[in-house]
């Protein structure tokens, strides 16, 4: 079966603070896609980073960074210096290439509060 | 912008009527997806739809059904609500290949069954 993980509920932090959230997932297949998402206060949902299983490179996208290990089956994500607009749920995803649904297994979430 | 509105935003019903939200897209995209958001589950696969009246469930598909009669529409039905199905409902759009793709949400629907 293929699981998300997302064992910190709640987060808080004071702005210019960094912080990491954690996602770990299951499954045995072995080509499968990551995926992180942000929920506002507003409430949409805002598609931020996909992975495939086969990248374990590190990416960097200005604040954002994402760590990918496979070997720990992990797909963490960290915020550099984190501002008041970073407070959102954050989703982490799995989705698998076989099936051919293309359906996301989401995490449970983690909610980031950033005072300032 | 991927185009996606759902209707209504916001609904209050009564235990036992039937509910239908829509979920409207502009793109012409194949995959279609409707999710359910309840705290401490994140979100949760209802049903899919994989072209015009070819849909299938999700995981938590009781009590709910979906038709897709044109590719741009894709409809929840609640054949007779209960108020455990009081929930966020969102829709996405599946941009890309089939399992790389990226989906893409509509604003949501905030349902109430009282």
């Amino acid at each position: 079966a293929q699981k998300v993980t997302q064992a910190q509920t709640e987060i808080s932090v004071v702005e210019k603070e960094d912080v990491t959230l954690d996602c770990v997932y299951e499954t045995r297949d072995t080509t499968y896609y990551l995926f992180w998402y942000k929920q506002p206060p507003s409430g949409e949902l805002v598609f931020l980073i996909r992975r495939n299983s086969f990248d374990e490179q590190n990416e960097i996208s200005g604040r954002y960074s994402w760590n990918f290990q496979k070997s720990t089956s992990s797909f963490n994500f960290t915020i550099t210096a984190s501002q008041v607009v970073d407070s959102a749920v954050y989703f982490c995803a799995l989705s698998l290439r076989s099936g051919n649904t293309g359906k996301l297994i989401f995490g449970q979430g983690t909610t980031l509060q950033v005072k300032p | 912008d991927a185009g996606i509105t759902q209707s209504p935003r916001h609904k209050v019903t009564e235990t036992g009527t039937p509910v239908t939200l829509r979920c409207h897209q502009t793109e012409n995209h194949r995959y279609m997806y409707w999710y359910r958001q309840d705290p401490g589950h994140g979100l949760r696969l209802i049903h899919y739809s994989y072209g015009v009246k070819d849909t299938d469930k999700g995981e938590v598909s009781d009590g709910y059904s979906v038709s897709r009669s044109k590719t741009e529409d894709f409809l929840l039905t609640l054949e007779s609500a209960t108020s455990s199905q009081t929930s966020v409902y969102f829709c996405a759009i599946s941009v890309g290949g089939v399992g790389a793709n990226i989906q893409y949400f509509g604003a949501g629907t905030r349902l109430s069954v009282l």
